[in-house]
């Protein structure tokens, strides 16, 4: 069991180029979340997801996009990216009312 | 609106001393609150979950207390040692179109010296 898979765990982009955040997981979850931590402050909620085909917005939509193709997989797409996106990405996956296993994060540097 | 707040922001205790961080949730429909710690560059981890049925759950030296009327949860750490120093972070699903998106407090960074 390999949990919650995140790649790539450091990336550093120019102002306006795009990139995909990759997740996947093994445990069968429906709920698949994104945040995102910006140093020393707390987890904001991106995007979530329900099962596959099921998404929607959490507190900090803007500059994002996901999808949800299949249950394993939960990408996170920036597209024109922006000083502002330069943070700590973390994945996580559930079940309802269960625990959330956390990726190992990925660092994002926007230059 | 919806959201979780957590205080303290920051708490420093000495070894063997008590902590306490305290949460209030908006949804009176949440019924999971979860903790969670977070070292430092490392991801976070549950250590103790309640659900809206009890009360109050213990493990060892954490617990946790629910309060559904106040709407409001707490996390307890007794006997505290420097190895407990980490972010703190408490949670509940917040029902949002019929579904519940986890959203987190804003976090607890304990200091526990020797």
């Amino acid at each position: 069991n390999a949990g919650v898979t995140q790649t790539p765990k450091f990336r550093i982009l120019k102002i306006g180029q795009s990139m995909t955040l990759q997740c996947t997981q093994d445990m069968n979850h429906n709920y698949m979340y994104w945040y995102r931590q910006d140093p020393g402050m707390g987890l904001k909620l991106i995007y979530y997801s329900v099962g596959a085909g099921i998404t929607d917005k959490g507190e900090v939509p803007n500059g994002y996009n996901v999808s949800r193709s299949t249950t394993e997989d939960f990408p996170l797409r920036l597209e024109l990216a922006a000083p502002s996106q330069t943070s700590v990405y973390f994945c996580a996956s559930s079940q309802i009312n269960t625990e959330a296993f956390f990726g190992q994060g990925t660092r994002l540097t926007v230059v | 609106g919806e959201n979780v707040e957590q205080h303290p922001s920051t708490l420093s205790v000495q070894e063997g001393d008590s902590a306490v961080i305290k949460c209030t949730y908006s949804d009176s429909a949440s019924n999971y609150f979860p903790w969670y710690k977070q070292e430092l560059g490392k991801r976070p981890q549950l250590i103790i979950d309640i659900r809206s049925n009890v009360g109050e759950k213990k493990d060892q030296r954490i617990a946790v207390t629910l309060n559904k009327t106040a709407k409001h949860f707490s996390l307890h750490i007794t006997e505290t040692q420097p190895e407990d120093s980490a972010v703190y972070f408490c949670a509940a699903p917040l029902l949002s179109g019929g579904y519940n998106k986890l959203i987190f407090g804003a976090g607890t960074r304990l200091a526990v010296h020797p």
